[in-house]
C-alpha cells in the first residue's frame, strides 16, 4: 500500500523560505499529492495539490520529483502564522493516505 | 472557496448519552463526506465514508452501531455517537470532497467531544 513519510518536525526563521519534504516511493500513477496544514484544535486547511507538474498558488509551491516518488512543499517566506502541522497526503482513487505530519516551528 | 461548517465545535456529555455532530457543505454539493477521529499529537484516522442517499462505509474496527452516520442530503451529513463512554472522547472532523479531483477536499473545523 502507498504511504507517505515526513520528518517529525522542522524549524525555520521568520521571513525565510521553508522546504518541507515528503517521500511517497510507492505512489501509483494516478495518485494525487495533497498538502494540508492543521493548527491545534482546528480542522486541516488546504494548502496545495498536484499530480505530475509543479504547482504554484498564493499560499505555496509544490515541487514534484520527476519520478513522483517524493515532493516538496515550499513556503516562500514563512511567517509566524505558518506554524502548524503540515500533512502530505496521497489521494489514491479518493482514498486519502495520510502521513504523520511535520510540525513546522517558526522562530521570530 | 468551498466551505464546510461543522457543529458543535465542542461538547461535553455524560456517559451513556448520545451526541450528534453536524457537517454541512455551504456552497457546494458534497456527494461524499468523510468522518475522521484524531487523538492528541496524531494524524487523522478515517472512521467512515458517507455517500448521499446510501449507507456509510466504515473502516475496519469502527463500530457502525456506535457511530451512526446519516447523509440524507447533498449538503448535510451527521455523525451520532451513541451511548458515549469516556474512551470516545476525541476530536472529530468531517470532510467533503469537491466535485472532481481538481478541487481537493474541504474540512470542517472539528468537534471536541468530552464524555464525563
Amino acid at each position: 500500500d502507498a504511504k507517505t513519510t515526513q520528518p517529525n518536525s522542522m524549524e525555520s526563521n521568520e521571513e525565510e523560505p521553508v522546504h518541507l519534504p515528503c517521500n511517497h516511493s510507492t505512489i501509483s500513477g494516478t495518485d494525487y499529492i495533497h498538502w494540508y496544514r492543521q493548527l491545534p484544535s482546528q480542522g486541516p486547511e488546504y494548502v496545495i495539490h498536484g499530480l505530475t507538474s509543479n504547482v504554484n498558488n498564493r499560499m505555496a509551491s509544490l515541487a514534484i520529483a520527476e519520478d513522483r516518488k517524493s515532493s516538496t512543499l515550499i513556503l516562500h517566506r514563512a511567517t509566524l502564522r505558518d506554524a502548524a502541522v503540515y500533512y502530505c497526503i496521497l489521494d489514491s482513487n479518493y482514498q486519502l493516505i495520510w502521513g504523520a505530519g511535520t510540525k513546522l516551528i517558526i522562530k521570530p | 472557496g468551498a466551505v464546510v461548517s461543522q457543529h458543535p465545535s465542542r461538547v461535553i456529555c455524560k456517559s451513556g448519552t448520545s451526541v450528534k455532530i453536524e457537517c454541512r457543505s455551504l456552497d457546494f454539493q458534497a456527494t461524499t463526506m468523510f468522518w475522521y477521529r484524531q487523538f492528541p499529537k496524531q494524524s487523522l484516522m478515517l472512521m467512515a465514508t458517507s455517500n448521499e442517499g446510501s449507507k456509510a462505509t466504515y473502516e475496519q474496527g469502527v463500530e457502525k452501531d456506535k457511530f451512526l452516520i446519516n447523509h440524507a442530503s447533498l449538503t448535510l451529513s451527521t455523525l451520532t455517537v451513541t451511548s458515549a463512554h469516556p474512551e470516545d472522547s476525541s476530536f472529530y472532523i468531517c470532510s467533503a470532497r469537491g466535485p472532481d479531483r481538481g478541487f481537493g477536499y474541504t474540512f470542517g473545523s472539528g468537534t471536541r467531544l468530552t464524555v464525563v
